[in-house]
């Protein structure tokens, strides 16, 4: 596609289910990042891929998430047992592979998961 | 670790006047620099960043930041604002060896006023 797209674009939860975030990235960026966005607040990382391999999940805040991706295409982030405080826009970014792979490359973002847990 | 300081997180300023908002960062190693602009409702969308070479960066939009190493600053300025920059704008920075951890600021929130 011609961006990062995500879904759903808005998600109402009660506390204590699971909910599923989905990131579409552009085609041929193997990175890809998941960050979080709380009110007020700035980006918050949360996890890396490169390819399918995950080598930084330093940022996930429990074990509550998770994280996923196919190949290099789609990424699914799952919340179980979701709480308040995990209100936030989820946002997700995809790039070429930057770092040791060469070059410093363009994070492109998509619009945002906002989810409100009730 | 790599930190970011926004100092301001809201600036109002009148139309086509000059603002400059401001960052300040703290990191034990050598860092690349970014500013983000996020326009409302859209996702976040890269402005300039810093690499290497000459310390004062022109980004789209006709905002332009300096890099600043001894006071660890990288100011955003545009000579003239218009209605359209209304925006929440992101500093951020990355560790050149690991450049693929973004750290980002919380934000200034800029207004312009007519």
């Amino acid at each position: 596609g011609a961006g990062v797209s995500q879904s759903p674009s808005n998600k109402v939860t009660e506390k204590g289910k699971d909910v599923e975030l989905r990131c579409d990235p552009i085609s041929g960026h193997t990175a890809l990042y998941w960050y979080r966005q709380r009110l007020g607040q700035g980006l918050e990382f949360l996890i890396y891929f490169q390819g399918n391999s995950a080598p930084d999940k330093s940022g996930l805040p429990s074990d509550r998430f998770s994280a996923e991706r196919t190949g290099e295409s789609v990424s699914t982030l799952t919340i179980q047992r979701t709480q308040q405080e995990d209100s936030a826009v989820y946002l997700c970014a995809s790039s070429l592979p930057g770092g040791v792979f060469g070059g410093v490359y363009e994070q492109f973002f998509g619009p945002g998961t906002r989810l409100t847990v009730l | 670790a790599q930190s970011v300081t926004q100092l301001d997180s809201q600036v109002p300023v009148f139309e086509e006047a000059p603002v400059e908002l401001r960052c300040n960062y703290s990191s034990s190693v050598s860092v690349y620099l970014f500013w983000y602009v996020q326009y409302p409702n859209q996702g976040l969308q890269l402005l300039l960043k810093y690499l290497s070479g000459s310390t004062l960066v022109k980004g789209i939009n006709g905002f332009e930041a300096e890099f600043n190493k001894s006071q660890t600053s990288f100011h955003l300025r545009k000579p003239s604002v218009h209605i359209s920059d209304t925006a929440e704008y992101f500093c951020a920075v990355s560790p050149l060896e690991r450049d693929d951890k973004i750290i980002f600021g919380k934000g200034t929130r800029l207004h312009i006023l007519p």
